[in-house]
């Protein structure tokens, strides 16, 4: 168990609609970051997140959004969503960015 | 550019075999990290191994070992005695740079089957 906790673990929606999946990261860990991993882009780094602020950018859609609160728990919004955007949704966390524990993950069916 | 390649997207030993699975990178920073982690069928990534740029220093832990090149931009993971609990798929990733440390590039994954 990394100590990172993520919610839903399973979420199935249709295309068009909103979701928010939550991400607690270990407790002391400032920095969380966002990974989407699906059948054929692998492992993509989303966006990252430290002590409330955002950090870096990665190939995130402008449909995605995310944002850390200052309990340090992150969420991470995904809008009108297509078909493609079905994957596991990863969170990380770190408190000196050289290394990551990951959650357990979210598994985002769009249908 | 930052980037990480892991050549092979598959392999296949049996029960106490050894196997090395390959990882190249490419950057531009001098100040970088590499890491291996792991990723069961259960799905979660367990973190495996941080290296700095500045460390050539080879390790082992138990079964498992790294030969970190900088010659070559390799950093390449070796299980010894290979166990069917090692079936999985491995990440090798990078982050680094003065500007960089808060991205991470990932390689596509070796996956890796352990036959008894």
């Amino acid at each position: 168990d990394s100590g990172v906790t993520q919610t839903p673990k399973h979420l199935i929606t249709a295309t068009g609609q909103r979701v928010t999946l939550r991400c607690s990261p270990r407790s002391g860990d400032l920095s969380v970051y966002w990974y989407q991993q699906s059948l054929d882009q692998g492992l993509q780094f989303l966006i990252h997140y430290y002590n409330g602020e955002e950090r870096a950018k990665g190939n995130i859609l402008e449909r995605f959004s995310a944002q850390q609160f200052p309990d340090l728990h992150s969420e991470l919004n995904l809008s009108s969503l297509e078909l493609g955007d079905s994957a596991l949704y990863f969170c990380a966390s770190s408190l000196s960015g050289r290394e990551q524990y990951f959650g357990p993950g979210t598994r985002l069916t769009v249908t | 550019a930052q980037k990480v390649t892991q050549a092979q997207t598959e392999i296949s030993v049996v029960e106490k075999e050894d196997v090395t699975l390959d990882c190249v990178y490419e950057t531009r920073d001098t100040t970088y990290y590499l890491f291996w982690y792991k990723q069961p069928p259960s799905g979660e990534l367990v973190f495996l191994i941080r290296r700095n740029s500045f460390d050539e220093q080879n390790e082992i832990s138990g079964r498992y070992s790294w030969n970190f090149q900088k010659s070559t931009s390799s950093f390449n993971f070796t299980i010894t005695a290979s166990q069917v609990v090692d079936s999985a798929v491995y990440f090798c990733a990078l982050s680094g740079g003065a500007y960089n440390f808060n991205k991470f590039y990932f390689g596509s994954g070796t996956k890796l089957n352990v036959k008894p």
